[in-house]
């Protein structure tokens, strides 16, 4: 099994602020890593995948990168929308997915 | 639009069972991979098992093996999970995701809550 160790598990930060969300796999996942953003009560939304890969319609304040075993998401200029919970996913093999505990960007 | 609409959650006791379905919409249903993940009240997220566009491979976290089975029907553009043996840590939203393989999950339903309590 692949295990997603996500750091750290909560951030407390100001709108304007930059934050970095790390991520890291237990074994080589080449760059076959996405992010997701979920708010309470809604569904997880694709932010990056392979590894550093903007999803259309994402805003460009959102970037990450990484390969192998270690990888990071940034948010520049964190905005009142921003504040939610971000987790990694690994999707090395079909077989076997598996996610990061998660990060809860909290308002400070 | 892309839209995965998920349905069959409810309340059931230990040891019941449960089908939840996926109808999918607004895109090519055959064309896909397809997910389960769940997620229990205030965890983070669990993948649960995938299928292959036509079926023929499934994968499942051990967790689930011999007690949950994927399936799809693609004339109907739909998605199932067949959930047996439910246990109270079985308790959660569940969620269909269209995988797009090299994106991975990049549209999700709305999830149906599951809760197995006596």
């Amino acid at each position: 099994d692949i295990q997603m160790t996500q750091s750290p598990s909560t951030l407390s930060a100001s709108v304007g602020d930059s934050v970095i969300i790390t991520c890291r796999a237990s074994q080589s996942i080449s760059s076959w890593l996405a992010w997701y953003q979920q708010k309470p009560g809604k569904a997880p939304k694709l932010l990056i995948y392979r590894a550093s890969s903007l999803e259309s319609g994402v805003p460009s304040r959102f970037s990450a990168s990484g390969s192998g075993t270690e990888f990071t998401l940034t948010i520049s200029s964190l905005q009142p929308d921003d504040f939610a919970t971000y987790y990694c996913q690994q999707y090395n093999s079909y077989w076997m997915y598996s996610f990061g505990q998660g990060t809860k960007v909290e308002i400070k | 639009e892309v839209q995965l609409v998920e349905s069959g959650g409810g309340l059931v006791q230990p040891g019941g069972s449960l089908r939840l379905s996926c109808s999918a919409s607004g895109f090519t249903f055959s064309s896909y991979w397809m997910t389960w993940v769940r997620q229990a009240p205030g965890k983070g997220l669990e993948w649960v098992a995938n299928i292959k566009q036509n079926g023929r491979e499934k994968y499942y976290v051990d967790s689930v093996k011999g007690r949950f089975t994927i399936s799809r029907d693609n004339a109907k553009n739909s998605l199932y999970l067949q959930i047996n043996s439910l246990r109270v840590e079985d308790t959660a939203v569940y969620y269909c995701a269209r995988d797009s393989g090299s994106t991975s999950m990049d549209r999700w339903g709305q999830g149906t809550l599951v809760t197995v309590s006596s």
